[in-house]
């Protein structure tokens, strides 16, 4: 069973437009942490979360955890070509101290000019 | 920095030869993982390192996988016999903490054949 859901799995906008991709979990996730790949390439971090609520931006990404700690979202305003990728999400469902993320089968992100 | 490195990029094998992978964390970083990514299964941990100890090898698949950090800057994870199932990319990752974000390398893609 999958423990870290994203939705959705593949999604197409055109640039301009904002999106929102999801990670949800029936467990407390302590620490989140958002990704971003490209095919064939490795992992680049973006941001983490730790308390619930938690809220933070880089340039036009914006990923917030809820009050719960169960689920988070990315938010990306005005697309680009450049943000197109594979968005991942991983997280500690263990108790916060362990370092054993598990991953979201991640969302893929075509962003069309 | 040069972040983290992996070596071979891509290594293509015959079905029962033995495969090393080979990896240098981002100096300073005292945590080292190792994952396993496909197209079903999405991206695993499969070891961590904390000063150079495993601290979680649950999630290595059988007994024909290892994994070794003789010191700071080197890991392997080595597949002896390699089998067709074990066709994957690679990843490791490094971070300064365990609960720290982790930093991913480019990935080996291993392809048995």
């Amino acid at each position: 069973s999958q423990e870290l859901e994203q939705s959705p799995q593949s999604l197409i906008v055109q640039e301009g437009k904002n999106l929102t991709i999801n990670c949800t979990s029936s467990k407390t996730l302590y620490g989140l942490y958002w990704y971003k790949q490209k095919y064939g390439e490795g992992l680049i971090f973006l941001m983490m979360l730790q308390k619930g609520g938690e809220e933070k931006s880089h340039e036009k990404i914006t990923a917030k955890l809820d009050e719960k700690k169960q689920q988070s979202s990315l938010h990306i305003t005005a697309s680009q070509p450049s943000h197109a990728g594979i968005y991942l999400c991983g997280a500690d469902i263990n108790g916060g101290s362990q370092g054993n993320l598990i991953f979201g089968k991640g969302t893929k992100l075509s962003v069309k000019p | 920095d040069a972040g983290v490195i992996q070596s071979p990029r891509h290594e293509v094998t015959e079905m029962g030869q033995e495969v090393t992978l080979r990896c240098k964390p981002i100096s300073g970083h005292n945590s080292l993982f190792w994952y396993r990514q496909t197209m079903m299964r999405g991206l695993e941990l499969l070891i961590y390192f904390n000063n150079n100890v495993p601290i979680d090898d649950s999630g290595m698949p059988e007994d024909r996988f290892s994994a070794k950090m003789p010191n700071a800057s080197f890991s392997t994870l080595k597949i002896q016999p390699s089998e067709p199932r074990d066709s994957a990319v690679y990843f490791c990752a490094s971070s300064f903490q365990v609960t720290y974000e982790q930093y991913f390398g480019p990935g080996t893609r291993l392809t048995v054949t």
